[in-house]
This record gives C-alpha cells, structure tokens and sequence, in this order.
C-alpha cells in the first residue's frame, strides 16, 4: 500500500448502533497513526495519535487500534448519537526529520436519530 | 483563546490575480502547514515550516508561495501560475518537540473562487 486508504467512504447508522470503519496505511518507513473528526462547518480536530503495534486508545465511546505489521487501523464508535456525525479522517505519519502526514479520503458518517 | 485563525472564511477573485490567504496562531507552536482540499481527494500538503525563516515545499507547491517571517504567522499566496486554484485551504500548526508525537491544530478554512 503506497497510500492512506480509508473504507467504507460513507456510513449511515441509527442511533444506538455501534460501527467502525477501517484506515490503511503504508507499513514502511512507518512513525505514527492519526485519526482525526471533521464536523460541517469547524476545523478538524484530533482524536488519536497512536505509534506502537498493539496500541489502543479510547476516549468516551470512541476507540482506536493500531496494527502496524499489517498497516490498518480501526476506529470503534459504540452506541453512534446523532453528534457523531462528521467526516472520520486518518493520517499516516512518516519517520525521519521532515514528518509529514499522509492523509485518507475519510470516512464520513451520518447517525440518524 | 488560543487557536488558529484563518481570514476570510471566503474569497472571490478573478483569474490572473495573486490572492494571499492569512494564517495566523496564538499557540506558540513552532510548526505551521497549508493543506488543500478538493472534492474527492484527501488533504494535500502545500507547504509546511517547521521554524521561523524556514518552510519546505510539500507535495503541490507549484504556483503557491509562503513566509515565515514571525512565528504566530504563515501567510499563502496563491498566485496566476496556480493552474486550478479554486479550493478549500486549510492551516495547521503543531508543537514540534524532538521526538514528541504533536497533533495538528487546524483553522476554520478558506474557500477560495477563482472566477
């Protein structure tokens, strides 16, 4: 894989439902993975910046794992609320002295109520 | 409050003019970066400065140019030579500590029309 890859591009759920959605990245030359939530009408903002195979990390209903052997990562949603709606991005970190981020296209979810 | 701040949120201009899009942080961060989005396409690296009088080329550079004159400022321009211009702009800026993970801040965004 030479780039960030995100599936599925969108998502509608009910409220209440659990979903997740799937980042791959490239494994080489790996430093860092980033999820990032994109709301209508605000600026991106963090959620998770993972680094080590194995890693997870929660915050609230929302979690993340990190695999880096097979480049992918999944972002968990328990019990999706109609404020969830946004764009989910992630972004591939490289190593070296020039870090860059290599985003994804996003996954854009859409929880009824 | 600190954050990032973009302005304006929307800008018109005619083909053939330079346009300059203002990015400015109240975060000390060390590090500033200009990403475009446009539809069906994730966020592309434009330019990026790590350090006050230094900024790198990212991987869409041609026909933009940047300054870095002051930490808190990282301002774009857009000029004639940018074959399609017309996107959504975004800033972002992080804490660069060597060997620290530093997520990105971002601002709200310019949407730029080239008409």
């Amino acid at each position: 894989i030479l780039n960030v890859e995100q599936s599925p591009q969108s998502l509608h759920v009910q409220e209440g439902d659990s979903t997740n959605f799937t980042c791959s990245f490239p494994s080489s030359n790996f430093y860092a993975l980033h999820w990032y939530r994109w709301e209508t009408a605000k600026s991106p903002e963090a959620l998770f910046v993972m680094t080590l195979n194995g890693d997870e990390k929660k915050k609230g209903r929302i979690s993340a794992t990190l695999n880096t052997k097979e480049g992918y990562s999944y972002l968990y949603i328990k019990g999706s609320q109609p404020e969830d709606s946004a764009t989910y991005l992630c972004a591939s970190e490289n190593a070296g002295n020039n870090r860059k981020l290599i985003w994804g296209l996003g996954t854009s979810l859409a929880v009824n109520p | 409050d600190g954050g990032i701040t973009q302005s304006p949120k929307y800008l018109f201009r005619k083909e053939g003019q330079n346009v300059t899009l203002s990015c400015e942080q109240n975060l000390n961060h060390d590090a500033m970066y200009w990403y475009r989005q446009d539809p069906g396409q994730g966020l592309r690296l434009i330019y990026y400065s790590q350090i006050v009088n230094d900024f790198q080329k990212g991987d869409i550079a041609e026909g933009y140019s940047v300054s870095r004159e002051k930490k808190e400022s990282f301002p774009l321009t857009v000029t004639s030579a940018q074959k399609n211009p017309t996107a959504f702009y975004l800033c972002a800026s992080t804490s660069k500590k060597s060997g620290a993970i530093q997520e990105q801040y971002f601002g709200p965004g310019t949407r730029l029309t080239v008409l």
